[in-house]
């Protein structure tokens, strides 16, 4: 289908991995993206990583891309509380006019002090 | 600073009303957007706008319009003829380049409420 996929919740304790999950769909895809969303604001791009690449570390942030089962994941190490937020996946496909870019649901991470 | 700003944080209105959601740029981007927010269902384009005074309806356009007379601006409507307003919209910006890696910013968006 169209869609990017990821679960919906995930809780965590502080201190411990988190893991988020997301299927995309197009493996034309150029870029893909995770992007980080506090209550009631905008969305902030974390990190990004580029289709010919299988992993990408930064700091606290590592993600890991399986273009085969079109699989994306950002695992954030010694998880804060300061990370509970929701975690956009997306995915950059190439179009005629303009490349578009596709977001997942959002996966609201709860961390338990 | 350079940086994207919606305004008003909060708006509602009545049924039957339009409304326009404001947002504007500093950067100098050429492409602007419109996203629609709705609780698990990500983000959905409503319009986007490459260059002035020109610009393209996105996934969900119906009920919405747009104007792009200024590089800097880039205001939405919320008609009537929407019939599930109720969101949170958020607005984000791009050089010609497009969606790059690091380059596209949101605004702190607005929540719109019909009441």
């Amino acid at each position: 289908g169209e869609d990017v996929e990821q679960s919906l919740f995930l809780s965590v304790r502080e201190g411990d991995s988190s893991v988020i999950n997301c299927t995309y769909t197009d493996s034309s895809s150029t870029y893909l993206y995770w992007y980080k969303q506090e209550p009631g604001a905008g969305l902030q791009l974390l990190t990004y990583i580029f289709s010919n690449m299988d992993m990408k570390q930064d700091q606290r942030l590592t993600v890991l891309l399986n273009k085969k089962d079109k699989h994306l994941s950002l695992r954030i190490a010694d998880t804060q509380t300061g990370d509970s937020a929701i975690y956009f996946c997306a995915e950059r496909r190439k179009k005629t006019s303009y490349d578009k870019v596709i977001f997942g649901p959002g996966t609201s991470l709860s961390v338990i002090p | 600073d350079g940086g994207i700003t919606q305004s008003p944080k909060y708006l509602f209105r009545k049924e039957g009303q339009n409304v326009t959601l404001s947002c504007e740029q500093n950067l100098n981007h050429d492409a602007m957007y419109w996203y629609r927010q709705d609780p698990g269902q990500g983000l959905r384009l409503i319009y986007y706008s490459q260059i002035v005074n020109d610009f393209q309806k996105g996934d969900i356009a119906e009920g919405y319009s747009v104007s792009r007379e200024k590089k800097e601006s880039f205001p939405l409507t919320v008609t009537s003829a929407q019939k599930n307003p109720t969101a949170f919209y958020l607005c984000a910006s791009s050089p010609p380049s497009g969606w790059g890696g690091t380059e596209a910013f949101f605004g702190q968006g607005t929540r719109l409420t019909v009441v």
